[in-house]
Parts: structure tokens; sequence; C-alpha cells
């Protein structure tokens, strides 16, 4: 089946800096990504959606120039979070789809990141 | 705007007895349902989706869905659990974004705890 890692699993930072989240989709070539938001004991809230070679498009509410991604193969997408602070501590998801099914995703494992 | 309901934020259940998962949800078109479970430190995995067609589905798992449009609902079952289906439990729909891009909005989530 469809795999999708993230990479680091968790990260730990300190408040200011920036730091960069990998998703990869290892064996097949995903035409779009997604990123998703989790906060303990409640729903992934889609946060922007990329096509390859195209600018990611952001969900109303979240910033653009905070969460970068970056979307530059078929097979690897960014979440670059910049300056960092705690209330960003979350746990982040990816998903990939390729040219099947409507709407039939492949998730990633999350990544959890703690901004101290 | 859409929308999905999970009423029931955490069910205990007996291993070996019948399970219900509710969901309903809030879409003027014809809805893509799907539900997923996520287990701790694991990505979203897909246990069954709803396009179209025989409006009870069966998945992975020995899970199994109905779909009724009346009571725009799409309740997961399982006739008898096993402790390894403990997980959360997530229920999704699948829209158009205002981009023009396929997105799924995800219910709160259910969390299942087995007990011996």
């Amino acid at each position: 089946g469809a795999v999708v890692s993230q990479h680091p699993s968790w990260v730990i930072c300190k408040s200011g800096t920036s730091v960069k989240i990998e998703c990869r989709s290892l064996d097949f070539q995903a035409t779009t990504m997604f990123w998703y938001r989790q906060f303990p004991k409640q729903s992934l809230m889609l946060m922007a959606t990329s096509n390859e070679g195209s600018k990611a498009t952001y969900e109303q509410g979240v910033e653009k120039d905070k969460f970068l991604i970056n979307h530059a193969s078929l097979t690897l997408s960014t979440l670059t979070v910049t300056s960092a602070h705690p209330e960003d501590s979350s746990f982040y998801i990816c998903s990939a789809r390729d040219r099947g099914p409507p709407y039939e995703q492949y998730f990633g494992p999350g990544t959890r990141l703690t901004v101290t | 705007a859409q929308s999905v309901t999970q009423p029931d934020i955490h069910i205990t259940v007996s291993e070996g007895a019948s399970l219900e998962l509710r969901c309903n949800y809030s879409y003027g078109a014809t809805p893509y349902l799907f539900w997923y479970v996520q287990s701790p430190g694991q990505g979203l995995q897909l246990l069954l989706k709803y396009f179209s067609g025989d409006t009870l589905v069966q998945g992975i798992k020995g899970f199994e869905a109905e779909f009724k449009r009346s009571q725009s609902s799409f309740n997961l079952r399982k006739p008898s659990v096993h402790w390894s289906d403990a997980a959360e439990y997530f229920c999704a729909v699948g829209v158009i974004s205002n981009f023009g891009n396929e997105k799924l909005t995800f219910g709160t989530g259910t969390r299942l705890t087995i007990i011996p």
C-alpha cells in the first residue's frame, strides 16, 4: 500500500527558532500533499494544500508567513514553522494523494512539535 | 459550510461486544464519506469509504458503515470488537474547498476503549 513518512517524528525547539518537517511519499507520486494540525483530543484541522510545483493554498486563519510549505517534487513536501512560539506546539500530520479515487489521502505518522 | 459531528467523545465496550460509532454530517452536495482509525504514534488508516451505490459499505478489520441520507448519518459498526481495536476513530466528509481543491473535513473523533 501507499506509504507516507514524516521526519522527524518529534522535535523540541526553543522559542524564536524555526523548525522544518519533511513529508515523503515512499512508493507513489504525490500530486497533492496536505498539512494538518491536531491539538490534543481534538480533530485534524487542515492547514494548507500543496500541489507539486505550485504555491500552497492556505486555509482561513493559517498564517502563510509562519507556516512555510514547499512541495518541490512529487515525493517531498516540507513544512517550516518559522519563529516558533509555545502556542505552535502541536501534532502536525501530512497526507498525500495521487491521481487515484477522489479524496483518497494517505497519512503520515505525524510529528510532535514542542516549543519551549 | 460542511461539518462532521461525532457525538461520542469516548466509548468503552467489552471485548467481544458489538460496537457502533456515530457520525452525522452536514454538506449540501452528495457526500463522500470516510472512516479513519488512528492508533497512538501512527498515522490515520482508512477503514472504509462511501462514494455512491450500496449504502452499506464493508471495510477492513471487520468494520462496516451504513450511509443514511435521510438522517445525514454514516455510523460505523463492528459485530465483535477485539482488544486491538482500541484507538481513536475519525469520521470525515470530502468536500470541494473555495479554492477548488478536494479536502477532508474531520469530526472530533471518538476514543474507543476495550475492556477485557
